[in-house]
């Protein structure tokens, strides 16, 4: 298996506009995870889904944020409008029902400028 | 809901000393305990679990940790750190009865000087 596919790895945006994040789960895992990453915050759960249907999503930040997943292999973040305080690493994560831990994808470097 | 504490939040070390990093956690409950590392500039990795069985887990890279039930800690331990070990460390646990999904401590981040 190649992991846990997220793109893309880097994204620069204008304030105001609207950011896509796209990430392809573990085939086979049906918990699939949203973090954020900062300096200042830390690890930040944003959202999780379990067997495509969100679970908690407590930590997503303001209303401009929002999460999909149409199907078990592909979820997106999406921002709409972007901030320059949105800047952070994304991360995706994908577990199993059992204790096996998660698999991180390479994250998504997102800078709003 | 369980909650995880990661008391260092930095440690700086020579190479060749020993590490301990401290995770406890609250949960009534049984368990699964995870530590995950995350060198510079990459993604959170697993490093070791434990789910049952010998308390005592070892990892990759010469990593272990320890289960203490009653202490309710799963402390990581390397007896002679490498400066490739410098890296933000997580512990996590994820109760029984949902597996699937974790908790995360706040994370710990170890600079080992060469």
């Amino acid at each position: 298996d190649a992991g846990v596919i997220q793109s893309p790895r880097h994204e620069v945006t204008e304030m105001g506009q609207e950011v896509t994040l796209r990430c392809k789960p573990i085939s086979g895992h049906d918990y699939l995870f949203w973090y954020r990453q900062t300096m200042m915050r830390g690890l930040e759960l944003l959202i999780y889904f379990n067997n495509n249907v969100p679970i908690d999503d407590s930590g997503m930040p303001e209303d401009r944020f929002s999460a999909k997943m149409p199907n078990a292999s592909f979820s997106t973040l999406k921002i709409q409008p972007s901030e320059p305080r949105d800047s952070a690493v994304y991360f995706c994560a994908s577990s199993g029902g059992d204790p096996q831990g998660y698999t991180f994808g390479s994250g998504t470097r997102l800078t709003v400028v | 809901a369980q909650s995880v504490s990661q008391h260092n939040h930095h440690v700086i070390l020579s190479e060749a000393a020993s590490l301990e990093l401290g995770c406890n956690y609250s949960y009534g409950g049984t368990v699964n305990l995870f530590w995950y590392v995350q060198y510079p500039g990459q993604h959170l990795q697993l490093l070791l679990k434990y789910f049952s069985g010998d308390p005592l887990v070892k990892g990759i890279k010469g990593f272990e940790a320890e289960f203490i039930k009653s202490k309710f800690s799963f402390n990581l331990r390397k007896p002679s750190v490498q400066w490739s070990d410098t890296a933000e460390y997580f512990c996590a646990v994820s109760p029984n009865t949902n597996a699937g999904k974790s908790t995360f401590g706040d994370g710990t981040t170890l600079t080992v000087k060469p």
